[in-house]
């Protein structure tokens, strides 16, 4: 099955703590993108990532970070959750010369 | 940074009647715009898109306007069923910032019966 794939489906944590969460395309695509979903149902990019370059929100607090191993995987790490974090966490992808972008099932936080 | 504002919140339709989304964008450079639905604790779906090329698409019962003198775009669900109730999200993007996808506040309609 080609599609993104996104672990954990949820997760809960307190404040401070570090958590990860990862995201997988098999798709062949080779850019990857993290967007924020809040509890409104607002959805903002966080970080755009190819092989070449990584752009991000200039809004994102240096606490998330994304880590690539390869174009296939694009993880977000946040360093020291905090309560405004709680939100559902979505990984998309796309490729390079196309427009569309297919989103990830997400993983909605919860930092207690 | 780059605004893409979504009107009507809330849009309530009778079954089998149209019903109608705008959204207004502020970077002339846009240049794709695609409209998603998410139902609830699911993922956006895209339903269709539009490129800067073109003033008017249509596929399976939607239609996209745009006007890029306005910087204007629409969506129309014509003969509206139980199954289009979701929310819908307009989107820009444009090359530069990686086709990152901007995108408006949401419309959350609901067909009923």
């Amino acid at each position: 099955e080609t599609a993104v794939f996104q672990t954990p489906n949820y997760h809960v944590t307190q404040v401070g703590n570090e958590v990860s969460f990862n995201c997988k395309q098999t798709l062949g695509h080779d850019t990857m993108y993290w967007y924020k979903q809040d509890s409104k149902k607002l959805l903002k990019i966080m970080f755009s990532y190819n092989n070449k370059q990584l752009i991000v929100n200039e809004t994102v607090p240096r606490r998330f970070s994304p880590q690539s191993s390869d174009k296939a995987h694009l993880n977000l790490r946040i360093k020291s959750v905090e309560p405004e974090d709680s939100a559902v966490y979505l990984c998309a992808s796309r490729r390079l010369g196309d427009y569309e972008q297919y989103f990830g099932p997400g993983t909605r936080l919860t930092v207690l | 940074g780059e605004q893409v504002e979504q009107l009507p919140s809330i849009l309530r339709v009778q079954e089998g009647s149209s019903a109608s989304i705008n959204c207004t964008y502020e970077n002339s450079a846009s240049n794709y715009f695609p409209w998603y639905k998410q139902e609830p604790g699911e993922n956006p779906k895209l339903i269709i898109d539009i490129r800067s090329n073109m003033e008017r698409k249509q596929t399976q019962g939607l239609i996209v306007l745009l006007d890029k003198k306005a910087k204007r775009f629409s969506l129309h669900i014509t003969d509206t069923q139980p199954g289009d109730s979701a929310m819908y999200f307009c989107a820009a993007s444009e090359r530069q910032g990686g086709r990152a996808l901007i995108f408006g506040t949401g419309t959350t309609v609901s067909v009923s019966p």
